[in-house]
């Protein structure tokens, strides 16, 4: 079952807001948004998670509907570093807690 | 520790060998996941532990694959038997409670010749 929806690819210049789009309409009211992100094979990296409300820490902004279908992940000042597969996922409160991982949006940040 | 902990870094076996790949979680985290990355993008659940006790084991191919978390003790993924379309990188990951961030080691690549 796919949990989440994303483009497969995004383009942002240096220095400009990225913002990554998410589709998750199956959501249930007790899952999580979470959003990781992998630079090349490294490990995935956490970004930011929430449930209902918008979250900002030091890394982005998470903005999630009201109706929680869908989410977008700002990256306020996009640099080259942030070049990477950024995944929006679904954290299954019941079941384990696993992360259901979609094929993410591989961002490429332009000089 | 203050980071999640694989290793080998690389594991090359030989199709019918066996092949082990360790994690250490985070000092403290009490949930400890494993996922297979196969294809560029594509992570595959595999199994979770609270503690010593298997959580949610739905991913795990029942015959060959195994995972312990002992106290005290890395946890590790066991593959018996390895098959070529094992070959992949082997994530681990711990978070310190049900629903709170969880952080990932680096991975193991695992190549089945």
């Amino acid at each position: 079952d796919a949990k989440t929806t994303q483009p497969p690819s995004m383009d942002c210049a240096e220095g400009r807001a990225a913002n990554l789009p998410c589709n998750h309409s199956t959501i249930s009211g007790n899952e999580y948004v979470y959003w990781y992100r992998q630079i090349h094979s490294q490990g995935p990296q956490y970004i930011i998670h929430g449930l209902k409300n918008n979250e900002t820490n030091e890394m982005a902004s998470l903005i999630i509907t009201e109706d929680r279908k869908s989410s977008t992940l700002i990256l306020p000042h996009a640099t080259l570093r942030d070049t990477a597969v950024y995944y929006c996922i679904v954290r299954g409160a019941n079941t384990g807690n696993q992360f259901y991982f979609g094929t993410g949006t591989s961002l490429t940040v332009i000089p | 520790g203050e980071e999640v902990a694989q290793t080998p870094k690389h594991l090359v076996r030989g199709e019918g060998q066996k092949a082990k790949l360790y994690c250490a979680p985070i000092k403290g985290h009490s949930y400890v996941f494993w996922y297979q990355q196969v294809l560029k993008n594509e992570f595959k659940f595999l199994i979770s532990f609270q503690n010593e006790n298997v959580f949610d084991e739905t991913g795990m191919p029942k015959e060959r694959f195994s995972a312990k978390c002992l106290p005290n003790s890395p946890c590790s993924l066991e593959i018996q038997a390895t098959k070529l379309e094992d070959s992949a990188v082997y994530f681990c990951a711990s978070s310190e409670q049900q629903n709170t961030e969880a952080f990932f080691g680096q991975g193991t690549r695992l190549t089945v010749v």
